[in-house]
């Protein structure tokens, strides 16, 4: 079965640090691209960051540039978000999400999620 | 950045209605939209992409129209099931965005 596990989430003070992992299963993982989605509390979805597949390029949300960094060890099938400088506006459900490998794309399996609380 | 603005916001309706969601890009993004359907405390799944394809095991009940700047997601025979909260995400270039969102409810 196709599977995401997050993990890492927690409370932190602002300025912190955290870093996210998304454990994937069942699939190829070195092939696909990965994405981080958030999704404040009682708020949208938020496009956070992705990492391509073989093009290893990543890209961010202007919210979060400078201070996230995306990663992934294709040798343990893993994906990770490190955060730094983190605010309270950084709250949020942190979801991971792969990237359908077809021409116009989507997210087609997701996980279910690690949760970032940023408060003193 | 390319926005999206989806339209309406809340949407109250009956089970067996036919209900129809807007979602509005700020440019042009040929077919790059995707729609999501997602439950209270659930992660978002994915319903259409390539703003008409339907993903795989996604009931025929769901399709997606459009192209460039104006899509619509339409539900037929809404079910009991169907009653969630409804996003488009455009994928034409980076950042991707999400639309606001369009919670269907009773």
């Amino acid at each position: 079965e196709e599977q995401l596990l997050e993990s890492g989430g927690g409370l932190v003070q602002p300025g912190g640090s955290l870093r996210l992992s998304c454990a994937a299963s069942g699939f190829n993982f070195r092939t696909y691209a990965m994405s981080w989605v958030r999704q404040a509390p009682g708020r949208g979805l938020e496009w956070v960051s992705v990492f391509g597949g073989k093009s290893e390029t990543t890209h961010y949300a202007d919210s979060v540039k400078g201070r996230f960094t995306i990663s992934r060890d294709n040798s343990k099938n893993t994906l990770y978000l490190q955060m730094d400088s983190l605010r309270a506006e950084d709250t949020a459900m942190y979801y991971c999400a792969r990237v359908q490998p077809t021409a116009v794309g989507a997210f087609d399996l997701w996980g279910l999620g690690t949760m970032v609380t940023v408060s003193s | 950045d390319i926005q999206l603005t989806q339209s309406p916001s809340f949407l109250s309706a009956s089970v067996g209605d036919r209900v129809s969601i807007t979602c509005r890009a700020s440019q042009g993004i040929s077919r790059y939209l995707a729609w999501y359907q997602q439950k209270p405390g659930k992660a978002p799944k994915v319903l259409i992409y390539g703003a008409s394809t339907l993903q795989s095991g996604v009931p025929s009940r769901f399709s997606g129209s459009g192209s460039g700047t104006e899509f619509t997601l339409t539900v037929s025979n809404l079910q009991p099931e169907d009653f969630a909260t409804y996003y488009c995400q455009h994928l034409y270039s980076y950042p991707l965005t999400f639309g606001g969102g369009t919670t269907v409810e009773i």
